[in-house]
């Protein structure tokens, strides 16, 4: 299995302003995505995160309001812009191994006031 | 139609109890399934994969009907520590869809 980190754990943060999320992977891992657990919810996939080149984003999620970078195989940070308290979740860091097994990282709990 | 339901629960049950919880899938052409297991403000944890031939995990069984687009997830002898959520979980391509979870809760 991958061992994921995340950082930081948690935050509060203001309306209107910016956050970025790390995300190390102990592994080199072919694919990182990015996910967002509101209350109450399941997980709904953001992006995925590609080595080198722009992420995939998913319908209702775009890049001027959830930049994504992926410099290497093990490290990436999604940034969630111009804030508001819609945007209070948890975002968990993923990563798919060679046999496709998919772990999570601990996540991300954000509150925007 | 969701691409993955799931029973919410709650599934309320007694220490050594055996419960079983179920799941369908929208997407024939999806070719993996997973378990996770979530326990309250923690990431989801990989339980087991799913195949298509049925596969046992101790006290946990995990059975696929792709005729059916059903998934299902057998707990025999119920723990406390057992009281999670669990996720059905399917591949669809690059990615995984997650149902909503069934939420179990084992009492003694």
């Amino acid at each position: 299995s991958a061992v994921i980190s995340q950082k930081p754990s948690r935050d509060i943060c203001q309306r209107g302003t910016s956050l970025t999320i790390q995300c190390q992977v102990d592994s080199q891992v072919t694919m990182m995505f990015w996910y967002r657990q509101q209350p109450g919810q399941s997980l709904t996939l953001i992006a995925t995160a590609n080595q080198g080149s722009e992420a995939t984003y998913e319908s209702g999620f775009v890049i001027d309001k959830f930049p994504i970078s992926r410099p290497n195989l093990t490290f990436s940070t999604l940034t969630v812009s111009n804030m508001s308290p819609e945007d209070s979740s948890i975002y968990l860091c993923s990563s798919r191994t060679a046999n496709n097994e998919q772990f999570f990282g601990p996540g991300t709990r954000l509150t925007v006031l | 139609r969701k691409e993955v339901e799931q029973d919410p629960g709650p599934f309320n049950v007694p220490e050594g109890a055996t419960v079983a919880f179920n799941c369908t899938y929208s997407n024939s052409a999806s070719q993996s399934f997973f378990w996770y297991r979530q326990d309250c403000r923690k990431e989801p944890k990989l339980l087991m994969s799913v195949y298509s031939s049925g596969n046992e995990d101790g006290r946990f069984t995990a059975q696929l009907n792709r005729a059916s687009q059903y998934i299902s997830l057998l707990i025999r002898d119920s723990k406390l520590s057992d009281s999670a959520t669990y996720l059905c979980v399917v591949n669809m391509g690059y990615k995984l869809v997650f149902g909503a979870g069934t939420i179990l809760r084992v009492k003694s």
